[in-house]
């Protein structure tokens, strides 16, 4: 049973709008969430986190929110850019301190096109 | 330059063959992780380790070990047990003070 959903598989968006990518988790103990970049055949690269004790963070052109009551968290990118086309992943940790695995969602494709 | 460094980038394992991947750190991170990725999948936990000499499996251990000698260094074996193997592996690392892992660039095993 997966425990932190990405329902969406591919998203496709233009190039300077908005890319919004939603993630949902079943789990209420999750108290830390992340979101990975993944090009094929390559390894995740961290982008931003939020802390189950904010609603929002923002680094740059991302911005995370969480919606704690709904389970809900998901990342915009503004404006979105070509470099931006991959596969992003939601993840989550229960840990509280860190040194634990991660639970990943499946991945949404996001495609900016020009 | 600091990273974590997977070897090698592709593997081919022959049916009841035991095959080992590396991965190596020079973060000073105590935390490493295995995760294995399937087409269309997120990434699925294999093992971890919090310090060297010890580690927990994660969600899909059987028919793989792993061991923790150094703090740099965190081996994982794919044995014969392993029923499907085919599949993109990750290794990860971290401080046990922080959340978010920092990924290799990943192993490819394929069986012949």
């Amino acid at each position: 049973d997966q425990q932190v959903k990405q329902n969406s598989p591919s998203l496709s968006v233009q190039e300077g709008r908005i890319s919004i990518l939603n993630c949902d988790y079943t789990n209420s103990m999750f108290d830390y969430f992340l979101w990975y970049k993944k090009y094929p055949a390559e390894g995740p690269t961290f982008l931003i986190s939020i802390s189950s004790i904010k609603d929002k963070n923002e680094d740059g052109r991302f911005t995370v929110f969480l919606n704690k009551s709904a389970k809900h968290l998901s990342l915009h990118i503004v404006p979105s850019q070509p470099g931006d086309s991959a596969v992003y992943f939601c993840a989550a940790s229960l840990s509280g301190g860190g040194a634990d695995g991660l639970t990943f969602g499946k991945g949404t494709h996001l495609i900016i096109q020009p | 330059d600091g990273g974590i460094t997977q070897s090698p980038k592709y593997l081919f394992r022959k049916e009841g063959q035991n095959v080992t991947l590396s991965c190596e750190q020079n973060l000073n991170h105590d935390a490493m992780y295995w995760y294995r990725q399937d087409p269309g999948q997120g990434l699925r936990l294999i093992y971890y380790s919090q310090i060297v000499n010890d580690f927990q499996k994660g969600d899909i251990a059987e028919g793989y070990s792993v061991s923790r000698e150094k703090k740099e260094s965190f081996p994982l074996t794919v044995t014969s047990a392993q029923k499907n193997p085919t599949a993109f592996y990750l290794c990860a690392s971290s401080t046990t003070r922080q959340e978010t892992q920092y990924f290799g660039p990943g192993t490819r095993l394929l069986v012949l």
